[in-house]
């Protein structure tokens, strides 16, 4: 298997404008987890979901954040309008079921100007 | 919620020698223990984690204990390498909400 696959790997945009984050779960897993990652606040989680239906996201600092997962193997992390301080490293991780053995993508690196 | 402490932020130690990062928790009913390497460029990966059913548990080089009275638990490196420089991460799966909270990280440097 691949490994839970991200895309883009780096993301530079303009303040205002909509910025998506892809992820690939690992096959067979039915648990997707977004992350975000800042040196201030280190790694918290946004959003997860189990079976495609989302069950937190109580994490998800505005509703200028947005997430889907359509199938089970694909989810999206939306930010309209983006601002600078949205600029961190956003993971993607996913497991069976629980968080217990959650693997993580690689990241993206998003940075708004 | 669940908090988790971990300590030190850096740590620096020669190659050969042992390296033990910190962490405490304050959900008493946590029950799952992890710890990941995240490496420069790249996401966090489980290197080993601990349930609360046992004390200790190692694989190869690395260990973690774990102390549920004390609610803390700790990664014990030993034979150290360079490649075991990184960023490590403690976490805490947070039983009322089915999340890992995390800790701030260590960064690791292994001295040659």
């Amino acid at each position: 298997d691949a490994g839970v696959i991200q895309s883009p790997r780096h993301e530079v945009t303009e303040m205002g404008q909509e910025v998506t984050l892809r992820c690939k779960p690992i096959s067979g897993h039915n648990s997707l987890f977004w992350y975000r990652q800042t040196m201030m606040r280190g790694l918290e989680l946004l959003i997860y979901f189990n079976n495609n239906v989302p069950i937190d996201d109580s994490g998800m600092p505005e509703d200028r954040f947005s997430a889907k997962m359509p199938n089970a193997s694909f989810s999206t992390l939306k930010i309209q309008p983006s601002e600078p301080r949205d600029s961190a490293v956003y993971f993607c991780a996913s497991s069976l079921g629980t968080p217990i053995g959650a693997f993580f993508g690689q990241g993206t690196r998003l940075t708004v100007v | 919620g669940e908090n988790v402490e971990q300590h030190p932020s850096t740590l620096s130690v020669q190659e050969g020698d042992s390296a033990v990062i910190k962490c405490t928790y304050s959900d008493s009913a946590s029950n799952y223990f992890p710890w990941y390497k995240q490496e420069l460029g790249k996401g966090p990966q489980l290197i080993i984690d601990i349930r609360s059913n046992v004390g200790e548990k190692k694989d190869q080089r690395i260990a973690v204990t774990l102390n549920k009275t004390a609610k803390h638990f700790s990664l014990h490196i030993t034979e150290t390498q360079p490649e075991d420089s990184a960023v490590y991460f403690c976490a805490a799966l947070w039983t009322g909400a089915q999340k890992l909270v995390f800790g701030q990280g260590t960064r690791l440097t292994i001295n040659p």
